[in-house]
């Protein structure tokens, strides 16, 4: 089935550096990938997705792209700050079953 | 906090009984689905429902059931046949297809000792 790897597992960085999250996927039919963050104590929360058709997508400091043939995509938030503190889950969907593979998380702590 | 509710947010049992966990919706979706989530393993698929009257196993099933009898709800019993219930417990919700944003609960952290 599919398997999704997530890295780094924990991710520390300076305010106003960049962070780059990076996932794999086994399944080469997967065509969805969301991206989630979850604060301490809260639910997921979907920050940016894209689909299979498209290499990269925007939204304002938060980038994600994405490269089918060696079937992996990073997520990319530029210019961090405090709150974006939190953990971040990427995910990939089943080709043949319908539901979403999720990596294992990366905890990222931005610090002033 | 609407749309996506779960009730209640935290829960104690005593190991060998069972305990529902409550999910319920507003936003008329059609799936809906159950994750277990445990430091370090992200979020993993109990079951999932596509439609009233029809549900499906996820990677993590035994152990638990489940019910989809309203489109709005979609309970979860975990059963004492679970190994190791203790977990914080996530439903959520998709207009349709799982390529669509997933909408989360707030969640229930079960303890079971």
């Amino acid at each position: 089935g599919e398997n999704v790897e997530q890295h780094p597992s924990t991710l520390s960085v300076q305010e106003g550096d960049s962070a780059v999250i990076k996932c794999t996927y086994s399944d080469s039919a997967s065509n969805y990938f969301p991206w989630y963050k979850q604060e301490l104590g809260k639910r997921p929360q979907l920050i940016i997705d894209i689909r299979s058709n498209v290499g990269e997508k925007k939204d304002q400091r938060i980038a994600v792209t994405l490269n089918k043939t060696a079937k992996h995509f990073s997520l990319h938030i530029t210019e961090t700050q405090p709150e974006d503190s939190a953990v971040y889950f990427c995910a990939a969907s089943t080709a043949d079953t319908d539901k979403l593979i999720f990596g294992t998380g990366t905890r990222l702590q931005v610090f002033p | 906090d609407g749309g996506i509710t779960q009730s209640p947010k935290y829960l104690f049992r005593k190991e060998g009984q069972n305990v529902t966990l409550s999910c319920e919706q507003n936003l008329n979706h059609d799936a809906m689905y159950w994750y277990r989530q445990d430091p370090g393993q992200g979020l993993r698929l109990i079951y999932y429902s596509q439609i009233v009257n029809d549900f499906q196993k996820g990677d993590i099933a035994e152990g638990y059931s489940v019910s989809r009898e309203k489109k709005e709800s979609f309970p979860l019993t975990v059963t004492s046949a679970q190994k190791n219930p203790t977990a914080f417990y996530l439903c959520a919700s998709t207009p349709g297809t799982a390529s669509y944003e997933q909408y989360f609960g707030p969640g229930t952290r079960l303890t079971v000792t």
